[in-house]
């Protein structure tokens, strides 16, 4: 069964400096892919980023990028320059199989992160 | 990007009743939408997936009788909690795909539940 493990249940970094959310996964499957959301105090869910299994780059957006390890199942979020709106909690989540078979998404724990002036 | 939109954002009922929750895809149309229930602190947990024109698949260990779930149109699905009781309190969350191939889902803003 596919797993996902967040194992920092809070992180504190300090303004205008970079910090990583670790995520790692679990799956039998070949593909499968691999997201970021992040969740404000309101409870909306906004999409961060996404890594699919057979890409071959780590993928960037903006002052976020993931970096993806295959062989250690690992898909962690990079955080550049935090800003104090960053403070929210991160969710890693998981996708198994190709985008058109099913679609549903199994999150980690969550990590809130805590952007300190 | 896509808008997702739920209704209503808070809803306060009492032991017993039941309550509809929609969930609205506004400038896309949705075959498939999700159903997620988020306790305090935790993570996001997916109860269903919603078909339009045809029946919710459910996860494992969530009620269908419980928790109905009605996918009438390309845009509107809804969730209905039956005879509702303080432990069915929670946050729920709903997602849908801009198209069935695309990767991204898109949550709307929940719902947070309360049953007194």
């Amino acid at each position: 069964a596919q797993k996902i493990t967040q194992t920092q249940p809070g992180m504190f970094v300090q303004e205008k400096e970079a910090v990583t959310l670790d995520c790692t996964y679990d799956t039998s499957d070949q593909s499968y892919g691999l997201f970021w959301y992040k969740q404000p105090s309101s409870g909306e869910m906004i999409f961060l980023i996404y890594q699919g299994s057979y890409d071959e780059q780590n993928a960037t957006e903006g002052r976020y990028s993931l970096n993806f390890q295959k062989a250690r199942k690992s898909a962690n979020l990079v955080i550049s320059a935090s800003q104090l709106g960053d403070s929210a909690m991160y969710f890693c989540a998981m996708r198994e199989g190709r985008s058109n078979q099913g679609g549903k998404l199994i999150f980690g724990q969550g990590t809130e992160l805590s952007v300190k002036p | 990007g896509a808008v997702v939109s739920q209704h209503p954002s808070w809803v306060i009922c009492k032991s017993g009743t039941s309550v509809k929750i929609e969930c609205r895809s506004l400038d896309f149309q949705a075959t498939t939408m999700f159903w997620y229930r988020q306790f305090p602190k935790q993570s996001l947990m997916l109860m269903a997936t919603s078909n339009e024109g045809s029946k919710a698949t459910y996860e494992q260990g969530v009620e269908k009788d419980k928790f109905l779930i009605n996918h009438a149109s390309l845009t509107l699905s809804t969730l209905t909690v039956t005879s509702a009781h303080p432990e069915d309190s929670s946050f729920y969350i709903c997602s849908a795909r801009v198209r069935p191939t695309a990767y991204e889902q898109y949550f709307g803003p929940g719902t947070r539940l309360t049953v007194t």
